[in-house]
């Protein structure tokens, strides 16, 4: 079965560093997603992506965020200046359709701890 | 503003049992509820979607109603098994949004024991 995969399983960083966080969607999935989850907390909405632009972002994907599409098959997450704050798991999630009644298909996830 | 919430505490129940876990929105009226599985450590898998013209929906040992007065959903597993211990995450539809987020209740973690 297809799945999203995610590189690397775990980042660690140092505060003010940039880091990029790597997905692979499902290969006929046009929609694509990063969410995180800050240890103990729910899982809260960044930013979707199509047709080569952002569709929407949350409060949280300010300035430091940017997302990218570098080819066919890629799906990165760029934070330019790590915080504290930023440690999280980062999970990517696809879709065939564009609607949240659509079934989104979600990476195993990374574990950035920033120091 | 609109909120999700799930029981924070967790669920125990014996093996074989239904166990029963509620999400209850307020401040907006979803056309569609999705309902999720976590493992720890692990991305959220779909599980059952529900549209606010379907009272219950099933797959298997799953069963998930919808009920738009109320403003809530309730998610059954029957015959239950250690296996099914996870937590569970509520995604109301976010109507207002035609980008495909997803907004999660905090997730209710049950645990089955044998």
């Amino acid at each position: 079965e297809p799945e999203v995969t995610q590189t690397p399983s775990h980042q660690v960083t140092q505060m003010g560093q940039e880091v990029i966080l790597r997905c692979v969607p499902i290969s006929n999935h046009l929609y694509f997603y990063w969410y995180r989850q800050i240890l103990g907390q729910k899982v809260e909405f960044l930013v979707s992506f199509y047709n080569n632009e952002i569709s929407e972002k949350s409060e949280i994907f300010d300035d430091q965020f940017s997302v990218e599409r570098p080819d066919g098959s890629n799906f990165t997450l760029k934070i330019r200046s790590t915080k504290l704050e930023d440690s999280a798991m980062y999970f990517c999630a696809s879709s065939e359709e564009l609607a949240s009644s659509d079934t989104q298909y979600f990476g195993p996830g990374t574990r950035l701890t920033v120091l | 503003s609109q909120k999700i919430e799930q029981n924070s505490e967790a669920l125990n129940i014996q093996e074989g049992k239904t166990a029963t876990l509620t999400c209850n929105y307020t401040n907006y009226s979803p056309a569609y509820l999705q309902w999720y599985r976590q493992d720890p450590g692990r991305g959220p898998v779909f599980l059952l979607l529900i549209r606010e013209n379907e009272k219950e929906k099933r797959k298997e040992r799953l069963k998930v109603t919808f009920d738009t007065t109320l403003k809530q959903s309730l998610f059954h597993i029957t015959a239950s098994q250690p296996a099914d211990s996870a937590t569970y995450l509520c995604a109301p539809g976010h109507g207002s949004s035609n980008t495909g987020k997803l907004i999660f209740g905090q997730g209710t973690t049950l645990q089955v024991k044998p």
